[in-house]
């Protein structure tokens, strides 16, 4: 079993719909996860992190933790043709980073 | 502003020649860095972990002799790409875990065309 699993899509989402990503962890151990963006030919950007259960809200990003479950996702509000990329999640066990296959959004205008 | 910085961006090179991509930590020490490759639409791969000090730690599949990892500062670490041929062409990327190691920062990337 992989230590995150992500479908690796693609999603396709019209503009100023809601994008929703999602991200499964194999470890109960996991201590803190991450979202990452790349656009195609670019390295991986932090988009942000979660370490609690619950929401967390940056802008039109919200990310959600449920530890129970073992599941992250993303949300992207007012979804834009500038979001369309590669999300990676990333989760840190015990130090150690683990990163998803990634899911390709594209945004269509 | 980038807090880990790659060089080159770019590099093309013949074929049976070594490059050498230089990966630098800026503002904060990284005992521990990682070199993922990237062939294009496809996911990161692992190659290796470098630790300062030490030797690499390489993913299973990947050549240690071809790809020769330096870690000789707590802010540099060096991939070389040894007698390189056209399928060694990719996106390199590393990264380094942040202060406090609660994140990843990654490099800008390197694209490798071997010729």
């Amino acid at each position: 079993q992989k230590e995150v699993e992500q479908n690796s899509g693609p999603l396709s989402v019209p503009e100023g719909a809601i994008a929703s990503l999602n991200c499964t962890y194999s470890d109960r151990g996991s201590q803190s996860f991450f979202w990452y963006r790349q656009y195609s030919g670019k390295s991986p950007e932090l988009i942000m992190f979660i370490y609690s259960n619950g929401d967390k809200e940056d802008g039109r990003f919200t990310a959600q933790l449920n530890k129970a479950s073992q599941y992250v996702s993303l949300l992207i509000r007012d979804s834009q043709p500038s979001d369309s990329a590669t999300y990676l999640c990333a989760v840190n066990t015990r130090g150690q980073f683990y990163f998803g296959t990634g899911t390709s959004l594209t945004v269509i205008p | 502003g980038a807090v880990v910085s790659q060089h080159p961006s770019w590099v093309i090179c013949k074929s049976g020649t070594s490059v050498k991509i230089e990966c630098r930590s800026l503002d904060f020490q990284a005992t521990t860095m990682f070199w993922y490759r990237q062939f294009p639409k496809q996911s990161l791969m692992l190659m290796a972990t470098s630790n300062e000090g030490s030797k690499a730690t390489y993913e299973q599949g990947v050549e240690k002799d071809k790809f020769l990892i330096n870690h000789a500062s707590l802010t540099l670490s060096t991939l070389t790409v040894t007698s390189a041929h056209p399928e060694d062409s990719s996106f390199y990327i590393c990264s380094a875990p942040g202060q406090g190691g609660n994140t990843i920062y990654f490099g800008e990337g390197s694209w490798l065309t071997v010729v």
